[in-house]
Parts: structure tokens; C-alpha cells; sequence
């Protein structure tokens, strides 16, 4: 059974940083791009970015870019999403995903910025 | 960006009810297009693939139409565990969500 388990989330000041993780069982790791999607206190989705099997691409929602950082460990089977310069909009659920026959999500794990 | 429009953003309908969910793109997304159902308290799932590809354990009522900027998801007899909040994503740039239908049961 697929199983992915975020953690990490907190509360943080703005302009503070953050690093969530994901740890992934029941599946090849990796094998399988991952993203992270995270849904804000409006219950609106937002697609934040992903990272190929290995890790040497990834890509960003031009709103994210230079202040997200995703990465992955395969040994570990674990992604990351380090959060620079948060702001107040980045409060949010934050879930990792992977599409393989269909796909799973996290439980999602919750970002709270404020001062 | 590619703006996704979902209408109606509430909808309310009885058991057995024909439903009709909207999603307009703000260009063509040459059916790049999935569906998500997400229940309270739980991550969304996804429904469908590429416009009308039905993912595998998704009841057959469920459907979904489309080319261009049009999008439909259709429900063909709705039960009771079908409300939820339904979003519909493109994927022919950088994924973007629509605002999401809250469907209840009248």
C-alpha cells in the first residue's frame, strides 16, 4: 500500500524558513516524479512544483520559484520542500503527491505564517 | 498563467440527480485536463485523466467531457457519498486549479 507521511509543518514568522518532508513506502521511490500541492485556508489548490526520479530537474508555479526549494533523497525515500522568505500568503495544507497507476497524497501536513 | 473557471461554485441535488460541473480555461488546453474530488477532511483523489480518461476504481457515473476551453465533469445518478468538492486542474503548462464546486445533497 502507497504511503506518503509529511511532516515538518509549524508556525513561522514571516519572512523565517521552514523545511517540510515527505517519507514515501509501498512503492518504488524512486522510480516516480513527486510534486507538492498545497491548499490555503480558502480551500483553493495550488500546484507548487516537482522533481524528477533522480533529482537533477525540478520545476516551480512562477509564484514560488526562488523562495521553494524541492528535493528528494532516494536512499531515504524522502522528499523535501525547503520554504525560504515565507510570507503570509504561504499559509496553507501543504501535501506531497505521486502519480503512478492513479494517484496519492499525503495527509498533509499544516503551515501556519505569522508574526 | 492558465486561469482555470469552475461554475457552479455551490450546487445542491437530490439522489438519483443528473450533475453537471463546469470548468473554462482561459486558452486552449488540448485536453490536459484532470478532475479531483476531495471530501471533508481528506486530500483530494483524482477522478479522471486527460479530459475523459476514468481513473481505475472511479465509478462509471462519473464522466468527464471537453475540448479547447470547455470542460465537463458529469455525475449521471448521484449518491449520497458523492458530496464532496470537485476541482478541475490543467496540465498543458504549469498545473493551475479551478476554484472548486462544493456539491451537496438537497
Amino acid at each position: 500500500e502507497v504511503q506518503l507521511v509529511e511532516s515538518g509543518g509549524s508556525l513561522v514568522q514571516p519572512g523565517g524558513s521552514l523545511k517540510l518532508s515527505c517519507v514515501a513506502s509501498g512503492y518504488t521511490f524512486s522510480n516516480y516524479w513527486m510534486d507538492w500541492v498545497r491548499q490555503t485556508p480558502g480551500k483553493s489548490l495550488e500546484w507548487i512544483g516537482e522533481i524528477n526520479t533522480d533529482g537533477s530537474k525540478t520545476n516551480y508555479a512562477p509564484s514560488i520559484k526562488d523562495r521553494f526549494t524541492i528535493s528528494r533523497d532516494n536512499a531515504k525515500s524522502t522528499l523535501y520542500l525547503q520554504m525560504n522568505n515565507v510570507k503570509s500568503d504561504d499559509t496553507a495544507i501543504y501535501y506531497c503527491r505521486v502519480i503512478t497507476t492513479t494517484d496519492y497524497w499525503g495527509q498533509g501536513v499544516m503551515v501556519t505564517v505569522s508574526s | 498563467d492558465i486561469q482555470m473557471t469552475q461554475s457552479p461554485s455551490f450546487l445542491s441535488a437530490s439522489v438519483g440527480d443528473r450533475v453537471t460541473i463546469n470548468c473554462k480555461a482561459s486558452q486552449n488546453i488540448n485536453k490536459y485536463l484532470n478532475w479531483y474530488q476531495q471530501k471533508l477532511g481528506e486530500a483530494p483523489k483524482r477522478l479522471i485523466h486527460n479530459t475523459n480518461s476514468l481513473q481505475t476504481g472511479i465509478p462509471s457515473r462519473f464522466s468527464g467531457s471537453g475540448s479547447g476551453t470547455e470542460y465537463t465533469l458529469t455525475i449521471s445518478s448521484l449518491q449520497p457519498e458523492d458530496v464532496a468538492t470537485y476541482f478541475c486542474q490543467q496540465y498543458n503548462s504549469w498545473p493551475t486549479f479551478g476554484a472548486g464546486t462544493k456539491l451537496e445533497l438537497k
